[in-house]
């Protein structure tokens, strides 16, 4: 059974790199999408992108601040967002996203193993 | 703004059936993944692809999809079924990138 478990630093400061490790626990982090998602206190799901056999796609309103990589050799994977402010404070999520094609050969996405998430806060 | 539109709030009463709906663009093309989420939990994956339920996930709940609307059904809804729900999918700019719903709350009355 494939677990995920996000870590990194709880608190920082505004205009710090925040960096969040996920580790793939159970199961390979070959052939899959690996994604992150955060939830600010109080709101829906921001999906903020993935990474999938090296290629990368990011939310465009933070694309030009993060960075998502992965770690076979650890089976993990990584988020970067720069220059941090207190618009960044949330609880972030990674999660592998599975798929499948149907009868037309067309993928369609789900998100089926999910970490229980880690919060951060930013503020000075 | 979210290409995908739910209502943020429905409310059923204890045992009746309710359905949470879900448009955009990019529903005629891919199928919406739904996800309930419980306070201080992470969302857990209920409904995906046409109408899939992943093991563990009790059969009142039932997805359908039509034109840019996917649906989640909750047949004879259960007090432990009020929680905040999630639509999912691609976005249709062709950029393959993801996106979520607003949410939305549901109360079982």
């Amino acid at each position: 059974q494939v677990q995920l478990q996000e870590s990194g630093p709880g608190l920082m400061k505004p205009s710090e790199t925040l960096s969040l490790t996920c580790t793939v626990s159970g199961g390979s982090i070959n052939t899959y999408y690996w994604s992150w998602i955060r939830q600010p206190p109080g709101k829906g799901l921001e999906w903020i992108g993935y990474i999938y056999s090296g290629t990368t796609n990011y939310n465009p309103s933070l694309k030009s601040r993060v960075t998502i990589s992965l770690d076979t050799a650890n089976n993990q994977f990584s988020l970067k967002v720069t220059s941090v402010t207190a618009a960044d404070t949330a609880v972030y999520y990674c999660a592998r996203e599975s798929h499948y094609s149907d009868s037309g050969g067309h993928p369609h996405f789900y998100m089926d193993v999910w970490g229980k998430g880690t919060t951060v806060t930013v503020s000075s | 703004s979210s290409e995908l539109t739910q209502d943020p709030a429905v409310s059923v009463a204890l045992g009746q059936t309710v359905r949470i709906t879900c448009q955009g663009d990019s529903l005629r093309i891919y199928y919406a993944s739904w996800y309930q989420q419980k306070p201080g939990q992470a969302p857990l994956l209920v409904i995906y692809g046409r109408n899939n339920r992943p093991s563990g996930i009790p059969d009142r709940f039932s997805g359908s999809s039509s034109g840019n609307t996917a649906s989640l059904t909750i047949t004879g809804t259960q007090a432990e079924d009020e929680a905040d729900y999630y639509c999912h999918s691609r976005d249709s700019s062709g950029n393959q990138r993801g996106v979520f719903g607003g949410g939305t709350k549901l109360t079982v009355l």
